[in-house]
C-alpha cells in the first residue's frame, strides 16, 4: 500500500508570490490534515479537510487556504508569501476519526527568499 | 506557559540504556500521540493514547489522565532511536485540533 505522497518536495519562491502544494492520501483514507513546522514555532496545525469539507483550523491568517477533491486528496494554498512562511509543509491522513492512527508524508519544504 | 510541555529538551544516552521522556499538559484531551522525526523530516506515528499504556517492540507510552502527564519509555536502546520524539495531543473542545509539544532530541551513543 502506497504512503502518503506530497509534491512537489522542495520549493524556493519569492515574497509576495503565492504557492500551492498537494498532498495524496493513503489510499481509503478520507481525513487530510495539514501541519507547519519551523525551528521557532515547532509544528503547528494548519487545518484538516475530510470529505471535502474543512473540519478543522488552527490558528494561521487567510492567506492559508486548502480544499480537498472527492478522491481525497488535498491541496494548500499560500498566498502573498512572506520569509516567515519559509517551513517544512507536512501533510498527514487517517482514515476517518481522531482515533485512527495518522500517517505522515514526507512533507515539502518551502523557502521564501 | 505553553500547553504542551516536554522534558528533557535534550538527552544523550549509551547504547543499551533505559530511557524516559516525559510530556505533560495543561488541556483537555481526547487523545495524546507520540510521534518521532528523523533527520531529513519524515514523521513516524508511535502511539496513540486515551488511557493506560501501549508497548511496541522497545516502545513503552503510559498515560495518566488525572495528572495530565504521559511518558515514553525505550528499553535498550539503540543508535537507530536517534531522532526527536514529539508529544501531540488532540483538544477534546475542537475535533481534530492538534497541539504539539517542542519534542526531545534524543541521541544514542554506541
Amino acid at each position: 500500500k502506497a504512503g502518503v505522497t506530497q509534491t512537489p518536495r522542495y520549493l524556493i519562491k519569492t515574497r509576495g508570490q503565492q504557492v500551492t502544494l498537494s498532498c495524496s492520501p493513503i489510499s481509503g483514507h478520507r481525513s487530510v490534515s495539514w501541519y507547519q513546522q519551523t525551528p521557532g514555532q515547532g509544528l503547528q496545525f494548519l487545518f484538516e479537510y475530510f470529505s471535502e469539507t474543512q473540519r478543522n483550523k488552527g490558528n494561521f491568517p487567510g492567506r492559508f487556504s486548502g480544499r480537498q477533491f472527492s478522491n481525497s486528496r488535498s491541496e494548500m494554498n499560500v498566498s502573498t508569501l512572506e520569509l516567515g512562511d519559509s517551513a517544512l509543509y507536512l501533510c498527514a491522513s487517517r482514515r476517518v476519526a481522531s482515533t485512527d492512527t495518522q500517517y505522515f508524508g514526507p512533507g515539502t519544504r518551502l523557502t521564501v527568499l | 506557559k505553553n500547553e504542551v510541555e516536554q522534558s528533557p529538551q535534550n538527552l544523550t544516552a549509551q547504547e543499551g540504556e533505559f530511557i524516559t521522556i516525559n510530556c505533560s499538559y495543561s488541556v483537555g484531551i481526547s487523545a495524546l500521540h507520540w510521534l518521532q522525526q528523523h533527520p531529513g523530516g519524515g514523521i513516524v506515528s508511535l502511539f496513540m493514547l486515551s488511557s493506560g499504556k501501549k508497548k511496541h517492540g522497545r516502545l513503552i507510552a503510559t498515560i495518566n489522565i488525572q495528572e495530565k502527564h504521559s511518558s515514553l519509555h525505550i528499553t535498550a536502546s539503540h543508535p537507530r532511536d536517534s531522532a526527536v520524539y514529539i508529544c501531540a495531543v488532540g483538544l477534546k473542545t475542537s475535533y481534530d485540533k492538534v497541539i504539539f509539544g517542542p519534542g526531545t532530541s534524543l541521541s544514542v551513543i554506541p
